[in-house]
């Protein structure tokens, strides 16, 4: 089955504690891009990669890291998290990095941050 | 800077009237998506359209995007409750990777 994985699905960690939410997509696509969803503001592009070791910020990248070391897996590390990146997560992968192309989202990571 | 507008923020009706959601903006984009994502998981995509005055329909659902290319609507015919939903609209800029996303319009259809 075609999907976009992510784990965990449910987190809660402290202030600083170093963490890493993992995303994996089985449909050979060339872009991945992570999301943050806050109520009232629609969803807000963190990072994006337009293929392998090609990485670049979004629009609210601060606080986060990405890695893209295979086609397949877009990790999302929060080095040293606060509580304002309490939040709900989403990864998304695309055929293509086009406006027109579809993306397919991962079912979410709730975070929060104590 | 590029902003969606979605409206209304929130609409709560019975099963079997019809109603429209709106995304609108001031700037014109060469593509509009509509996603729809249900509690729990992530957004769906519903449709894309690309052309001015485009129409597309899918079942009861229909979807234009204006004839400036910068606005777009989504109207439901005979709401159901498996419509219940949040739907977000997403513009795309020609060269540009990155989607200009709406807030979304909270949709519950009550039975």
């Amino acid at each position: 089955e075609a999907q976009v994985t992510q784990n965990p699905r449910y987190l809660i960690t402290v202030t600083g504690k170093k963490l890493t939410v993992t995303c994996s997509q089985n449909m050979n696509h060339e872009y991945m891009s992570w999301y943050r969803q806050d109520p009232g503001l629609g969803l807000r592009q963190i990072y994006y990669s337009m293929n392998v070791e090609v990485t670049d910020k979004g629009d609210v990248p601060e606080g986060y890291k990405v890695s893209r070391k295979e086609k397949r897996n877009f990790p999302l590390i929060l080095e040293s998290p606060s509580p304002n990146q309490t939040s709900l997560y989403f990864c998304a992968s695309s055929l293509q990095g086009t406006s027109y192309n579809e993306q397919f989202f991962g079912p979410g990571t709730r975070l929060t941050v104590l | 800077t590029q902003l969606l507008e979605q409206s209304p923020q929130f609409l709560s009706i019975q099963e079997g009237e019809n109603l429209t959601v709106y995304c609108n903006s001031s700037s014109v984009f060469s593509s509009l998506q509509w996603y729809r994502q249900e509690p729990g998981e992530g957004p769906v995509l519903l449709v894309t359209v690309v052309t001015g005055g485009e129409v597309k329909k899918l079942k009861r659902l229909t979807f234009q995007f204006g004839d400036a290319r910068k606005d777009s609507s989504l109207h439901i015919t005979a709401a159901q409750p498996g419509d219940t939903g949040l739907y977000l609209c997403a513009g795309g800029v020609r060269g540009n990777y990155q989607l200009i996303w709406g807030a979304g319009t909270k949709l519950i259809i009550k039975p």
